[in-house]
């Protein structure tokens, strides 16, 4: 597509409950990357995948959390259990591998509330 | 570890004033990026500096690399309203082109007539 995609932008769920996102990146992207952003903070690396590997999952915050991703293509980000402090913005991007001069291209983003 | 860090945190301008945005960095990089933010909306790429003593402008903005010193600025020039959102710096890994960005706290950046 034409720019990256995520769903749902909003996301309201009970604490306890298992929530799915979804990242579609900009076709011909390997490069995925989810970032997470709590209000009035700044964007916080959750995990980056090269076409449907993982070679840094480093920022995952705990086994609650989990990302998969198809081919070059759609990646889910799994929350299961949900806590109160998952609530932040998920932004997911993707890039070009070697196309550093381009930057990466951020989504808009999935609001998710914890109530 | 890698760390950023941007200051100010929060800049308060007049219109028609410059000034400027500093990012630091810890480990060394040739990749950084600069990026805005609206409220309630994602991070639009403003510019991505690549290489020691790299100098991009666009409109009001430029931005700059002295990796030696592990540092970049973002200069803003007489501000206008529209320019008010919140600035991130990003440093990515040296060598690579790809990977993991590390991003500062941001700069919320308000210009007021």
């Amino acid at each position: 597509g034409a720019g990256v995609s995520q769903s749902p932008s909003n996301k309201v769920t009970e604490k306890g409950k298992d929530v799915e996102l979804r990242c579609d990146p900009i076709s011909g992207h390997t490069a995925l990357y989810w970032y997470r952003q709590r209000l009035g903070q700044g964007l916080e690396f959750l995990i980056y995948f090269q076409g449907n590997s993982a070679p840094d999952k480093s920022g995952l915050p705990s086994d609650r959390f989990s990302a998969e991703r198809t081919g070059e293509s759609v990646s889910t980000l799994t929350i299961q259990r949900t806590q109160q402090e998952d609530s932040a913005v998920y932004l997911c991007a993707s890039s070009s591998r070697g196309q550093a001069n381009y930057g990466y291209t951020f989504g808009s983003g999935t609001r998710l509330t914890v109530v | 570890e890698l760390k950023v860090e941007q200051n100010p945190l929060f800049l308060s301008m007049q219109e028609g004033k410059n000034y400027t945005i500093y990012c630091n960095y810890s480990t060394t990089s040739d990749r950084l990026y600069w990026y805005r933010q609206d409220p309630g909306k994602s991070l639009e790429s403003l510019f991505v500096l690549l290489s020691n003593g790299a100098v991009k402008q666009e409109g009001r903005l430029m931005a700059s690399l002295d990796t030696k010193a592990r540092l970049s600025t973002l200069h803003i020039t007489a501000a206008v309203h529209d320019l008010s959102a919140t600035y991130f710096c990003a440093v990515g890994r040296r060598g690579t082109s790809y990977g993991k960005l590390t991003f500062g706290q941001g700069t919320i950046l308000t210009v007021h007539p």
